[in-house]
């Protein structure tokens, strides 16, 4: 079975550099949500979209941007990167029926570092 | 507060013994789902289990089992004859009447051959 896709999985960039992580959910899914693992840390919730609109937001910095695009992939934009960003992102898709507590697949995760 | 405690951060076993590990969560909403997530050294987060608020009944699936006691606000996990395949971190989650799940500090579980 399909399962979500991240891309890159490994990423290094310098201090003030941007990064784009990228994240194809799972086909018909219509909910797409990112988390960031810092370590040694559990996974905090960052934003999420439901059918391209934004849907919630968490502890996302202003520094991070994020869209779904009409294809149901979705981007996290981030920049002016700072030591403290390096982490593994997670990105997740569900299909939202009824509002809550639908199953949330997860992608292997983009392991970013900061340098 | 909306929060879900792991109070045991490690715990260490030798291979077949059993193991459990707790959750303890706090809400003011009465419908929400708890989850049970795996975390192998890998870096992906495994799904293992989701459970409604409404359905106490405990569950058997191999050699993994959870008690859901609403009563205490637990949604504990036990493995049964531990393997070395077991190690892991596992975070317990839930969301609270809307989308994003809410974990767990997690408990990073070893098993020794």
């Amino acid at each position: 079975a399909a399962g979500v896709i991240q891309s890159p999985r490994h990423l290094i960039k310098e201090k003030r550099e941007t990064a784009t992580l990228k994240c194809y959910p799972i086909p018909r899914h219509d909910t797409v949500y990112w988390y960031q693992q810092g370590p040694g840390q559990d996974p905090q919730f960052l934003i999420s979209f439901y059918e391209k609109m934004q849907s919630d937001k968490g502890s996302i910095p202003d520094r991070f941007s994020a869209q779904q695009f009409s294809d149901y992939h979705s981007e996290l934009n981030m920049s002016s990167l700072e030591l403290g960003d390096s982490a593994l992102y997670f990105c997740a898709s569900s299909l939202l029926v009824g509002g809550v507590g639908n199953e949330q697949f997860f992608g292997p995760g983009t392991r970013l570092t900061v340098l | 507060a909306q929060k879900v405690t792991q109070a045991q951060t490690e715990i260490s076993v030798v291979e077949k013994e059993d193991v459990t590990l707790d959750c303890v969560y706090e809400t003011r909403d009465t419908t929400y789902y708890l989850f049970w997530y795996k975390q192998p050294p890998s870096g992906e987060l495994v799904f293992l289990i989701r459970r409604n608020s409404f359905d106490e009944q405990n569950e058997i699936s191999g050699r993994y089992s959870w008690n859901f006691q609403k009563s205490t606000s637990s949604f504990n996990f036990t493995i049964t004859a531990s393997q070395v395949v077991d190690s892991a971190v596992y975070f317990c989650a839930t969301n609270f009447g809307n989308e994003k799940l809410t974990f767990g500090t997690g408990t990073r579980l070893t098993i020794i051959p």
